[in-house]
């Protein structure tokens, strides 16, 4: 089946520490985003991409970094400059020319004790 | 005021019932209008996009209004699985960047 796959769903992390999410979509498509969802509020775009090689900051890039070496691939670093890591962070992607219409994966729920 | 408004309820409805949201966007030149379904603790899937001449898709109608900048989502016959929360999504006007704008969400629950 195509989709996309988020792991780990559930991380536990210390302060001071980096985290990666991984983020795979075996859909062929070009663009991939990473979100976040803290409760109450919507989704806040952190990066995109749009081909491989290539990424953009989205409205809350600080504290977080990503890599697009492979078009499948998509992971997410959250740093530990990053001052409110604990959020549920979403994976997404779509075609090119049809950015409204976003496959999500499943999710992953980060706490920071 | 934020881009992408939305009363976030909770609509709490009967089965059967018909039930309306609306969502109010700031930027005139917004160019394309979504709404996605998320249910709790879930990731959202898009439910429908909006054309100018609204869409209908079953008890699904999707309607958008660019004079007064809102578009809204009517349900018809709830059911109780239609009960999650709502996104309204619209597309940003940004010159060489695609990026949508979520709005928080309207929460309905359809009660039995």
């Amino acid at each position: 089946d195509g989709g996309i796959t988020q792991s780990p769903k559930y991380l536990f992390r210390k302060e001071g520490q980096n985290v990666t999410l991984s983020c795979e979509q075996n859909l062929n498509h070009d663009a991939m985003y990473w979100y976040r969802q803290d409760p109450g509020q919507g989704l806040r775009l952190i990066y995109y991409s749009q081909i491989v090689n290539d990424f953009q900051k989205g409205d809350i890039a600080e504290g977080y970094s990503v890599s697009r070496e492979k078009k499948e691939s998509f992971p997410l670093t959250v740093t530990s400059a990053q001052k409110n890591p604990t959020a549920f962070y979403l994976c997404a992607s779509s075609l090119w020319d049809r950015a409204g219409e976003l496959f999500f994966g499943e999710g992953s729920r980060l706490t920071v004790l | 005021r934020k881009e992408v408004e939305q009363d976030p309820g909770p609509f709490n409805v009967p089965e059967g019932a018909t039930v309306a949201f609306n969502c109010t966007y700031s930027n005139s030149a917004s160019q394309s209008f979504f709404w996605y379904r998320q249910d709790c603790r879930k990731e959202p899937k898009l439910l429908m996009s909006v054309y100018s001449s609204g869409n209908e898709d079953g008890r699904f109608t999707a309607q958008l209004n660019r004079a007064s900048q809102y578009i809204s989502l009517l349900i018809r016959d709830s059911k109780l699985s239609d009960s999650a929360t709502y996104l309204c999504v619209v597309n940003k006007a940004d010159t060489g960047r695609r990026a949508l704008t979520f709005g928080s969400g309207t929460r309905l629950q359809v009660q039995p």
